[in-house]
């Protein structure tokens, strides 16, 4: 079974300094991964995905994220963060080939201190 | 163009009842999924929809149901209802088809947040 680890529950980061928000994945076959964003009382907005050839993929809101298939990671990043960026944050993969059934890492709860 | 749009916000009901949630896609999607979410047990895959029809189903008991309408709009059912069942129920819709779907990107409404008291 494919499954997605977030060691940090927590990351705290000055605004203006860069973040990272890491992941982790196990995957059988080809990992397909996402990111997504979570504010108080909404749903999950998509920021960026990996499905093939660059590492380095580009999102939403400035953020990218870093695929790493020798260390399994697809960490997020930004250069410069803003207090606007403090939201809880999850990394998924997919789970089969037709279905949407993704599988969500635990959440890093990312505060961007001004 | 209309994001996921997700009925009611927010419920109460009493444990042993029963509680309907429901789910309009973004315009054009075929594929609707719902998750739940709990702070203990995080974001819990439920089950996915294409054209009316179950494709996936994920590890919860009988009394979670769905169903998927002509239209792609989804509802989901808990029946007797426990105080676990609490939480916020969220659904997503993508354009995932049976070639592509792996690598589509979903769109989740704001849930419901559903307590049981």
């Amino acid at each position: 079974a494919q499954s997605v680890a977030q060691p940090e529950d927590q990351v705290n980061v000055a605004e203006g300094n860069p973040l990272t928000v890491k992941c982790t994945y196990s995957v059988s076959g080809n990992p397909y991964l996402f990111w997504y964003v979570q504010y108080p009382n909404r749903g999950l907005q998509f920021l960026l995905k990996y499905i093939t050839g660059d590492n380095l993929v580009k999102g939403s809101y400035g953020f990218e994220a870093e695929f790493n298939k020798s260390q399994t990671s697809f960490h997020l990043k930004k250069p410069s963060a803003l207090v606007s960026d403090s939201a809880l944050y999850f990394c998924a993969v997919r789970e089969d080939n037709y279905g949407q059934n993704f599988v969500f890492g635990p959440g890093t709860r990312l505060s961007v201190l001004p | 163009k209309a994001g996921v749009t997700q009925t009611p916000r927010y419920l109460i009901k009493t444990r042993g009842q029963q509680v309907t949630l429901s789910c309009s896609p973004i315009s054009g999607h075929r594929s609707v999924s719902w998750y739940q979410q709990t702070p203990g047990q995080g974001l819990q895959f439920l089950f996915e929809y294409f054209s009316e029809t179950q494709r996936n189903k994920g590890n919860f008991p009988g009394r979670f149901s769905g169903r998927q309408f002509s239209n792609s709009r989804s509802e989901m059912n808990v029946s007797t209802l426990e105080l676990g069942d609490s939480a916020l129920y969220l659904c997503a819709s993508s354009l995932a088809l049976r070639a592509t779907g792996r690598g589509t990107e979903a769109f989740f409404g704001q849930g419901t947040r559903l307590t049981v008291v």
